[in-house]
């Protein structure tokens, strides 16, 4: 069965520091992973997303996402915080019909 | 705008009481996906269709239902609402079958009293 962990519930960052979100996943066929992001009271957007081919995945709002297969790792990163990204972010692998979801992680960015 | 569109924004509804949430997908998408958040169990799949299929089901309760008509919109009908049924509803819309990257609509909030 296919899983996704993401590590810390609330992560806190200042503006203009480098912004890391954990998420790890199993999946016992190659995976497809994604980031969306959620605005309050908005629905989800997605990030980006990985599915076959160049392992580093650039989206959208300077994010980007790295899959590493030995490590089962598909974490998020954006070089440097604006106040706009302060959001929930979740991480999801697909299993063909449908997606897997982590429990989330908000992000708070600090003035 | 994302191009799914959900009606209504807010619910509120009584126990025992019946609703319906309506979705329209993005233009040109064949698959709806319907998904239950709410703050003790996250988000959790409900139900899948494609082009008046169902696909796939998830933790769907008995107590509700979903249908897509030929016009490619669905309703999610919840039935003898109860109290845990307080959440956020939310539709999401792709081209094709597989769950390759959705697009979201902004959800109806249902709360029970």
């Amino acid at each position: 069965a296919q899983s996704v962990t993401q590590l810390g519930s609330h992560v806190s960052v200042s503006e203009g520091a480098l912004v890391l979100l954990r998420c790890n996943y199993s999946s016992s066929v190659p995976p497809y992973l994604f980031w969306y992001v959620q605005y309050p009271n908005q629905g989800l957007q997605l990030l980006l997303k990985y599915t076959t081919g160049a392992t580093l995945v650039k989206g959208i709002n300077g994010f980007e996402a790295e899959f590493k297969k030995s490590e089962t790792s598909f974490h998020l990163t954006k070089p440097s915080a604006h106040m706009s990204d302060a959001a929930e972010y979740f991480c999801a692998v697909s299993n063909n019909r449908k997606l897997i979801w982590g429990l989330g992680t908000s992000l708070a960015v600090n003035p | 705008d994302s191009g799914v569109t959900q009606t209504p924004k807010h619910l509120i509804t009584a126990t025992g009481q019946r609703v319906t949430l309506r979705c329209s997908p993005r233009s040109g998408d064949l698959s709806v996906y319907w998904y239950q958040q709410s703050l003790d169990q996250g988000l959790q799949f409900l139900i899948q269709y494609y082009n008046g299929e169902e696909r796939a089901k998830g933790n769907i309760l008995e107590r509700f239902s979903a249908q897509q008509f030929p016009d490619l919109h669905s309703e999610l009908n919840l039935s003898s609402l109860e109290l845990g049924d307080s959440a956020l509803y939310f539709c999401a819309s792709s081209v094709g079958d597989r769950a390759d990257g959705y697009t979201f609509g902004s959800g109806t909030r249902l709360t029970v009293v």
